[in-house]
Order: C-alpha cells, then structure tokens, then sequence
C-alpha cells in the first residue's frame, strides 16, 4: 500500500518555464511534508517543505502547494534552471514516538530542464 | 557543519557473504536512520535510532539483517548473509529538533 504517491514517473521543461511536480497521499495522519532532490551517486537534498497548517511555503525559485481536502501536494519551481534536472522525491511525516518523527517516501519524479 | 558521512560507498559481494555498512551522522544530531534504496524506488526506513535506542526497527529483516549505534553516534548496519534482492543503495540519515532529515552519500551494494 503506497501511502505517497508520485505519478509522473518523468518530467521535461524547457529552460526558463515553470515546472509542477505533484504528489498524493492516503494517509491522514500525516502532518509534514517534504521535497527531496537527488542527483546521481549522491544522497537526497532536502529542499523544502510545508506544515500541514499552512497552505503554501515559498523558499526563493521554489514553492510547495498543500491541499489537505485533496491530500495532493505541489511543488514549482520558477524560473526552471538546467542544474535543477535531478529525481524529486516527495516525502511525508508523521510523529514516530520520542519526539521524533519518521518519512514515507514516493518514488520520485525525475524533472528534465532543456537549454 | 561536516555531512553525514558513509563508507564504503560502493561494495560487490556475493550471495550468502555478509557485508556492513557505516555511518557518521551530523554532530549533535540524535536521531538516525537506515534506509533502503531499490532501483526505482523511494527511500525506505529500515530501522531509527534516538540516541543509541531503537526507536523503530518494524521493516528491518532481522533474520538477515542487524544494526547497531553504540555510544548513541556513529552507527553499523550489516547484512549476513546477503541474497540478491538486497542490492540496493543503502542511505543513512540523521536529524536533530527538527522533522527534517539530512542523508549522506549512500552505499551502493551489488549481490552477484
């Protein structure tokens, strides 16, 4: 049972152009959400993310959408840049007992962005 | 601030040898973790440490495989003995007050 679910297995945007990557969930209990990017031979970046009392987070180029009655969440990036074409992973969070907390991942959106 | 820091990053073994992984997680950070990267897949969890106590070890193997964090730092998953559906990326992360995690590099193991 995938609780995370990325859709578009791949993505290409021509340089400069808005890129949309979505992300849907199942399980209500979650109250975090993250985007990771990953390149190649390398760990995942984590690069932002929204509290599931907000609606929008902005970090520079990049913003998170959450739409909680859709359990759907977005993530653009504007202007797209060439050294943005990596894997994004959508991540989500829920308490895990001592404070600490524990991600579900899915399984990544690979985004392409021509010259 | 040093990453989390893994070795090795890449190992070749053979079915039924036994491998293991370490990791070095940020400083100060008391939470860690171990996942499991298949081709194509999302990172999943495989065990959580807070300190040197397991937090969560549900989707850990544990006929094949165990994990340790001695000292509530550094950390050691092995694998014994490894089958070829273990071939994977095995990712360790850690994190501090905060919901966010910070991986490192990854050891990329092939069972042949």
């Amino acid at each position: 049972d995938q609780q995370v679910k990325q859709n578009s297995p791949s993505l290409s945007v021509q340089e400069g152009r808005i890129s949309i990557l979505n992300c849907d969930y199942t399980n209500s209990m979650f109250d975090y959400f993250l985007w990771y990017k990953k390149y190649p031979a390398e760990g995942p970046t984590f690069l932002i993310s929204i509290s599931s009392i907000k609606d929008k987070n902005e970090d520079g180029r990049f913003t998170v959408f959450l739409n909680k009655s859709a359990k759907h969440l977005s993530l653009h990036i504007v202007p797209s840049q060439p050294g943005d074409s990596a894997v994004y992973f959508c991540a989500a969070s829920a308490a895990s007992g001592a404070g600490s907390y524990q991600l579900t991942f899915g399984k990544g959106t690979k985004l392409s962005v021509i010259p | 601030e040093a990453g989390v820091a893994q070795s090795p990053r890449y190992k070749i073994i053979e079915k039924r040898q036994s491998v293991a992984f370490w990791c070095n997680p940020i400083s100060g950070h008391a939470t860690l973790y171990w996942y499991q990267q298949i081709l194509g897949q999302g990172p999943k969890l495989l065990i959580q440490f807070q300190n040197n106590g397991v937090v969560d070890d549900s989707q850990l193997p544990k006929d094949r495989f165990s994990a340790e964090r001695l000292k509530g730092v550094d950390s050691t998953l092995k694998i014994q003995p490894a089958k070829l559906e273990d071939s994977a990326v095995y990712l360790c992360a850690s994190s501090g007050t905060g919901i966010e995690q910070y991986f490192g590099p990854g050891t990329r193991l092939t069972v042949t």
